[in-house]
């Protein structure tokens, strides 16, 4: 069992719809990261979020942390072609100095 | 600033040979990771250096795998012999004191 599920693994959407994807543990962390990776390119970092029930906001995307620090949620309004892409969260372990990532959920907008 | 510079950006080799992949983080960064991903597997940390000295290889698959940093801008990971289940993309990423991960486009090695 992976420390992090994410899920869909795999969705295929129109241009302009909405979705959700999800990253899910039954531990606690202190902090949870977002990464959006393009193909043939590396991960990059979207966003951090630290405290319980925190949402950030970067652009179309909103990302939220839950109450008990286990799980959280990446959605997208609008999505555009450009959203395309695996996106991946990820925890520090305990020192904070390694990360942890979860399987991924692979994204395809279609014009 | 170049950002993490990783090469060769494709490798192909056959089973058996010796394959050396490099990577340069980005400067003024004193840790460097090298991570490994495939579909079944995602994306796997294989080792951490923190100011050139290895500090968690527990994620190294098996002996034909090593890696060195002789300096803080030069980092090599090399698998002797190469076998078809070796085929992934292998990142490098830095990192600062402070600061986050920043990743390498990668190098897609295919071991046939």
């Amino acid at each position: 069992t992976q420390l992090l599920e994410q899920s869909p693994q795999f969705l295929s959407i129109q241009e302009g719809e909405n979705l959700t994807v999800y990253c899910n543990s039954s531990s606690v962390f202190s902090s949870l990261q977002w990464y959006r990776q393009e193909p043939g390119e590396g991960p990059v970092l979207l966003v951090t979020v630290v405290t319980g029930g925190e949402v950030k906001k970067l652009k179309r995307l909103t990302f939220q942390f839950g109450d008990a620090r286990k799980d959280s949620s990446l959605h997208i309004t609008a999505a555009q072609p450009g959203d395309t892409g695996l996106y991946l969260c990820a925890v520090r372990n305990n020192a904070g100095n390694m990360l942890t990532f979860g399987g991924g959920t692979r994204l395809m907008v279609k014009p | 600033d170049a950002g993490v510079i990783q090469s060769p950006r494709h490798e192909v080799t056959e089973m058996g040979q010796e394959v050396t992949l490099r990577c340069k983080p980005i400067s003024g960064h004193n840790s460097l990771f090298w991570y490994r991903q495939t579909m079944m597997r995602g994306l796997e940390l294989l080792i951490y250096f923190n100011n050139n000295v290895p500090i968690d290889d527990s994620g190294m698959p098996e002996d034909r795998f090593s890696a060195k940093m002789p300096n803080a801008s030069f980092s090599t990971l090399k698998i002797q012999p190469s076998e078809p289940r070796d085929s992934a993309v292998y990142f490098c990423a830095s990192r600062s004191s402070d600061g986050e991960q920043y990743f390498g486009p990668g190098t897609r090695l295919t071991v046939t």
